[in-house]
Formats: structure tokens, sequence, C-alpha cells
């Protein structure tokens, strides 16, 4: 079973910071998403990166597939209030289009 | 266009007991799945539908847990009788074509379950 470990857990950060969520793995994935959930609501995809090495940027957001396909990095700059939430990362297995395979979230505190 | 609609949004039942959650995905998405949430751990697969069928059941954690989907349409999840691991919040999620590593899922906003 392919493990998908996410770090930090926990970042509270001060609003005007720039912060990273990492997502690691020993485990190529087809492709991996990233999701933000709020409280009392489903995760909602942001983005997926399917190609080694894809940037991709979703205004002050930037994602990264590692080249391996292995890892992918979340990174925020100049973070807002509104970015407070849970950030999930999920990768889809090699043979497996349709299960993801999930990251433990990582809860962000953006304060003012 | 109407997202993903799971309810209840909330059941409490006391251990021995059944609970039945229910999905209704987006209109037109064949592919209908189930994840899960046990508290303080990540979200897991439970099981794939392509329309009535069932692709892929690998995730389900016993016998205790029956899903369905009668027509292709909305989706039940059925468990009995629920213990006490069985509390989570359960997701439903669509989408359009099983590629979902491009094209991601739509998720519904979850049931949370608590067996006492």
């Amino acid at each position: 079973t392919q493990l998908l470990e996410q770090s930090p857990q926990f970042l509270s950060i001060q609003e005007g910071e720039n912060l990273t969520v990492y997502c690691n793995s020993s485990s190529v994935f087809s492709s991996l998403q990233w999701y933000r959930q709020e409280p009392g609501e489903g995760p909602v995809l942001l983005v997926t990166v399917v190609t080694g090495g894809e940037v991709k940027k979703l205004k002050r957001l930037t994602f990264q597939f590692g080249d391996a396909r292995k890892d992918s990095s979340l990174h925020i700059t100049a973070a807002q209030p509104g970015d407070t939430g849970l950030y999930l990362c999920a990768g889809a297995e090699r043979d497996s289009n349709y299960q993801l395979i999930w990251g433990a979230g990582t809860k962000l505190i953006i304060k003012p | 266009e109407a997202g993903v609609t799971q309810f209840p949004s909330h059941s409490v039942i006391e251990k021995g007991q059944t609970v039945t959650l229910r999905c209704d995905p987006i209109s037109g998405h064949d592919n209908l799945y189930w994840y899960r949430r046990v508290m303080g751990k990540e979200i897991k697969f439970l099981l794939h539908f392509v329309k009535e069928s069932k692709q892929d059941e690998s995730g389900m954690p016993n016998n205790r847990f029956l899903a369905e989907r009668t027509g292709g349409t909305y989706s039940t999840l059925k468990v009995q009788p629920a213990e006490l691991e069985d509390s989570g919040v359960y997701f439903c999620a669509s989408s359009q074509e099983s590629r979902a590593r491009v094209y991601g899922y739509t998720f519904g906003s979850g049931t949370r379950l608590t067996v006492v």
C-alpha cells in the first residue's frame, strides 16, 4: 500500500508570510491532486499535476510535482486569512486511476 | 449545476444499530466513489461504482458494509450492525469519467457518523 506523508500537520503564521506544504512518498504516482477542505464541507479540488516536474499556479498558490512523481509541494506566497483551511494532497495510484491515496492533511491558520 | 449531495449530514447511533447513508452524485456522472475519514487518520477509499456496477470494492472494511447503486443514480451505504470503530466522516464523490486523475473529483459535504 502506497503511503503519502504530508507535512507539516499544523501551521499557524501571520498574514503576509510565505509557506510551503509537502507531500512525499517512496512510490510513484500517476498524478497528484491538491484539495482544500473547510469545516463541515467536503474536499474541493484545487489542482491536479500529472507530469513530472510540472508546476501550476493558482493566484498566490504554486503547486509542483517532483521529477520522479513521488513528491509534491504547495507554496503560498503572502498568505491571507482567507487561505485558512485544511489542505490535502492525494495521489492517484499508478495502476488504479480511480483510487486516491491521501495525505493526512495540513491545517493552516493565517492570523491577521 | 447541483453538486454531490449527501444525507444525513450527521448521524448518531448506538452500537449494533443499522445506519444507511445516501449519496446523490452530479447528474450525468457515471462514476461514484465512497471514501471515509476516521478520526485522526487520512481519508481512505471504500469503493467505486461505474453506473450501477461495483468497479472496485477493495476498500470496504468488512461485510458489515453494503453499498448499492440501483439504476446507476443515487447510492446508499449501509452499515449493519454498526461498531464503535465505524465512527468517522463518510464522503461521496463523483466524476464524469473514471480518469479522475486528470479531472478530479467533486465531493459531497460528507456524513459524520458517530457510533456510541
